[in-house]
């Protein structure tokens, strides 16, 4: 089983700070790699695939980066509707999520 | 613009079954483009893949499920569903369902706004 992690597990920045998410995966996984956010109460909203891939409809102020066992997610300028958890997917042998990253705003 | 709904009891005994099913609109699932999964998230905690099935009835399980998963997918009715049994307080949880592409990176979207399972007597 390929298992995922996230670094750090909460943060809290204050709005327009550059915010940086880590998700590391126990083997390589290629590019299969996708991001999500999910605020409370909803279901979680694709923001990123295939590692650098912005979804369509996603403010171009997220961004993802890497391959093999090492991904980031980056918000270039914080906003106050980014707070919110994001997870982390890979997609390389069955699906796995990380635990995820809880973002609050200060 | 294609739209998921999940349906199904609220509320299961322990020991029972847990049955819903998802409604997809705004397109087939008669299409070899994509799967149809089902996705849990524990009150307070993360997320958990499930399964997965094909428009050829093909299916993926959680290795840690697979035991107690089955799912089905019945294109005639736009409709695919999640059978778990022998159902314990650990299963209750929010129940997502969401198509995946199938292509490189396989991704879950869109989701279904999710269903709240409790397990208890």
């Amino acid at each position: 089983d390929i298992q995922m992690t996230q670094s750090p597990s909460s943060l809290s920045a204050s709005v327009g700070d550059r915010v940086t998410i880590t998700c590391r995966a126990s083997q390589s996984i290629s590019i299969y790699l996708n991001w999500y956010q999910q605020k409370p109460g909803k279901a979680p909203n694709l923001l990123i695939y295939a590692a650098s891939s912005l979804q369509s409809g996603v403010p171009s102020r997220f961004s993802g980066s890497g391959s093999e066992t090492d991904f980031t997610l980056t918000i270039s300028s914080l906003q106050p509707e980014d707070s919110a958890t994001y997870y982390c997917q890979q997609s390389f042998s069955l699906f796995t999520f990380g635990p995820g990253t809880k973002v609050h705003i200060k | 613009h294609l739209q998921l709904q999940e349906s199904g009891p609220g509320l299961v005994k322990p020991s029972e079954t847990l049955s819903l099913t998802c409604t997809v609109s705004g397109g087939s699932t008669n299409t070899s483009k994509y799967y149809w999964g089902w996705i849990r998230q524990p009150p307070g905690k993360g997320l958990e893949w499930l399964g997965s099935v094909y428009y050829n009835g093909g299916t993926y399980y959680n290795p840690s499920l697979k035991s107690r998963t089955t799912m089905s997918l019945d294109t005639s009715k736009n409709q695919f569903s999640l059978k778990l049994s022998s159902v314990t307080a650990a299963d209750t949880a929010v129940y997502y369902c969401a198509r995946i592409l199938v292509v490189v990176s396989n991704w879950f979207d869109p989701w279904g706004q999710g269903a709240l399972v409790t397990v208890s007597s």
